[in-house]
């Protein structure tokens, strides 16, 4: 069974614009969750999204937003980057709702911002 | 609120010696532990889960935790340390709609 796949692995962009993240799960796993990885600040849940709705959010500002399809494909959107947004951006899928269910992660994409 | 925290952000050791990787954590509710692996340029992987069943967990790669709710941890232990061991660890806590990870550690295996 194909692992959970991030597109794309790399990514550069400059302040203020905004960029769009893609997670596929594992085939049958209907719940995606987002983090975000940084050297000073380690590893932070963004938010969960299980059957298309957003389940679960951690700290983090609005310019920080996702989806999920219904092929429980997800998206995460930031918008009005930030220089602090440079980081490992992390999906991870899982068969049911819930953040105690055992994660998969995938390799991350690497967001640098300029 | 949850917290954990991994005491020692490097722990060196030789091949073949004890590991020995702390975390402590804080929980309001009875928590799900985690231990996870990062390789360098991959994402996370799990080695093992605590979910109230036992509190001797064993994992992959040999590696075992023992959740001990009177002192609020769960150590990450593996009793010969292999060369491919050598990586960053993770422990992380869930509940309330939330997991917090701790910061790391990153184990160095000396030949």
């Amino acid at each position: 069974k194909a692992g959970v796949t991030q597109t794309p692995r790399y990514l550069i962009k400059t302040r203020g614009q905004q960029v769009t993240l893609s997670c596929s799960p594992i085939s049958g796993h209907r719940s995606v969750s987002w983090y975000q990885q940084t050297p000073g600040q380690g590893l932070q849940f963004l938010f969960e999204y299980f059957s298309e709705t957003q389940r679960n959010k951690g700290n983090f500002p609005g310019r920080f937003s996702g989806r999920q399809f219904s092929n429980s494909r997800s998206e995460m959107n930031v918008s009005t980057l930030e220089l602090g947004d440079s980081a490992l951006y992390l999906c991870a899928s899982s068969i049911g709702q819930g953040l105690e269910d055992t994660q998969y992660f995938g390799p991350g994409t690497r967001l640098t911002v300029l | 609120a949850q917290s954990v925290t991994q005491l020692g952000s490097h722990v060196s050791v030789s091949e073949g010696a004890l590991v020995l990787l702390r975390c402590n954590y804080s929980s309001s509710v009875p928590p799900y532990l985690f231990w996870y692996v990062q390789y360098p340029n991959q994402g996370l992987q799990l080695l093992l889960k605590y979910t109230s069943a036992a509190t001797l967990v064993k994992g992959i790669n040999g590696f075992e935790a023992e959740f001990k709710k009177s002192e609020t941890s769960f150590h990450l232990t593996k009793p010969s340390a292999h060369m491919s061991d050598a990586a960053e660890y993770f422990c992380a806590v869930s509940g309330n709609n939330d997991m917090r990870f701790g910061a790391g550690t990153r184990l160095t295996v000396k030949p």
